[in-house]
């Protein structure tokens, strides 16, 4: 079964750190490009973070620039966020998601977002 | 950044009847260079993740009822349910993935009148 696992939320102090993990499972994730989003309290689906095969290539959204951190380590078929220097308006449901693709002769072609894993909470509050 | 709105906000909708979703770009979300346009739809039902329902404005994600549809062009989109089932409520996103920061709207509420 194509699975991802995620896992390390938790309550944090403003200005602390988290690393949340997604584990991955049924598929060849060295293969996959991978995404972090989050839904806040009350608020819609947000895009943080991409990284590509080999690690490429990483985009994060401006907003947590510098101040998060995707990374993978394909030999254990694991995506992380470190999260560092957390605020309150960072208390959400992260989820990690794969970015689905086909091969073809002109290269890859991407098709969403089309695993992701249970979520997992992060609380940010004194 | 791509600004993604959605109409309406809330949908309240009777069973077997049509839905009908909204999107709007600030920015064209075709790509001339391979002739794709980059806008995909989610759904996030009651205590469940995200799933993905049409990508590539128009295909449908495998497992997805053939009753869900997408369209547009260039920075006019719209997801369509052909006849709306109880299991079909929650939350519906469009998100663009044309360039980074990927993108979405604020979401739709379906509700089942």
């Amino acid at each position: 079964e194509v699975q991802l696992v995620e896992s390390g939320g938790g309550l944090v102090q403003p200005g602390g750190s988290l690393r949340l993990s997604c584990v991955a499972s049924g598929f060849t994730f060295n293969t996959y490009e991978m995404n972090w989003v989050r839904r806040a309290p009350g608020k819609g689906l947000e895009w943080l973070s991409y990284i590509s095969g080999r690690s490429n290539t990483i985009h994060h959204l401006d907003s947590v620039k510098g101040r998060f951190t995707i990374s993978r380590d394909d030999a254990n078929n694991s995506l992380y966020l470190q999260m560092n220097s957390l605020r309150a308006e960072d208390t959400a449901v992260y989820y990690c998601a794969r970015l689905a693709y086909t091969n073809s002769a002109g290269g890859p072609r991407y098709h969403g977002m089309d695993v992701w894993g249970q979520g997992t909470t992060v609380t940010v509050s004194s | 950044d791509f600004v993604m709105t959605q109409t309406p906000v809330s949908l309240p909708v009777t069973p077997g009847e049509p839905a009908s979703i909204s999107c709007r770009s600030s920015q064209s979300l075709f790509d001339s260079g391979d002739g794709n346009t980059y806008l995909d739809w989610y759904l996030q039902k009651p205590g469940q993740s995200p799933q993905l329902l049409i990508h590539t404005l128009s295909y449908r994600a495998s497992g997805v009822p053939d009753r869900f549809s997408g369209s547009g062009s260039g920075t006019d989109f719209t997801l369509k349910i052909s006849r709306v089932e109880a299991e079909d409520v929650g939350l519906y996103y469009c998100m663009q993935r044309m360039e980074f920061p990927w993108t979405f709207g604020q979401g739709t509420k379906l509700e089942i009148k």
